[in-house]
């Protein structure tokens, strides 16, 4: 089992420019959440989706920030236009139906 | 004031020694909880789990206790070893959040080889 694959791992950027992040769930998972982790304020939910549906987005922060869930096998987050703000690492997460969500190895984002 | 970043609970113990971690949950209508391990760069990783039918459950090494009378969650770490140290997150899922957990905000073990 793969586990939940995140790419890119990395991503340095500069102000103003579009940032997509992308998320491959653990196959036969029906939810998929993206999270945001900062010094700041540690482990923020951004978004969760079931079935491909976005079911809250209560935590996306602005407008700026999408999601989609095309299928069930990918999900993307993208920024738009980033902000140095923005800089943090990105995690995508994963579940069944017995609500252990299980976490990708997270994306490092550095807006300048 | 301003807030310049969390600081997390640092639990410091000597490699062998038992570690016990702390977590108070919020939510009375959790049933479901789960403890997390973050090593530094990596994303949370699933230790052991726990729903609120059972009062302790064991692991290889880890046993997960949880008092709903008073809303509290301990993990405790035997034999504690340096790869254990990483910071130590527990979430909580109410039966009316779907598959949404809640995280506290963590705790960070430190193992003294």
């Amino acid at each position: 089992d793969a586990g939940v694959i995140q790419s890119p791992r990395h991503e340095v950027t500069e102000m103003g420019q579009e940032v997509t992040l992308r998320c491959k769930p653990i196959s036969g998972h029906n939810s998929l959440f993206w999270y945001r982790q900062t010094m700041m304020r540690g482990l923020e939910l951004l978004i969760y989706f079931n079935n491909n549906v976005p079911i809250d987005d209560s935590g996306m922060p602005e407008d700026r920030f999408s999601a989609k869930m095309p299928n069930a096998s990918f999900s993307t987050l993208k920024i738009q236009p980033s902000e140095p703000r923005d800089s943090a690492v990105y995690f995508c997460a994963s579940s069944g139906d017995l609500d252990t969500q299980y976490f990708g190895p997270g994306t490092r984002l550095t807006v300048l | 004031g301003e807030s310049v970043g969390l600081h997390l609970p640092t639990l410091s113990v000597q490699e062998g020694d038992n570690s016990i971690i702390n977590c108070a949950y919020s939510n009375s209508a959790s049933d479901y909880f789960i403890w997390y391990k973050q090593e530094s760069g990596k994303g949370p990783q699933f230790i052991i789990d726990i729903r609120s039918n059972m009062d302790k459950r064991q692991g290889q090494r880890v046993t997960v206790l949880l008092n709903k009378t008073v809303k509290h969650l301990s993990l405790q770490i035997a034999a504690t070893q340096p790869g254990d140290s990483a910071v130590y997150f527990c979430a909580e899922n109410f039966n009316n959040a779907g598959n949404m957990l809640t995280f506290g905000g963590g705790t960070r073990l430190m193992v003294k080889p």
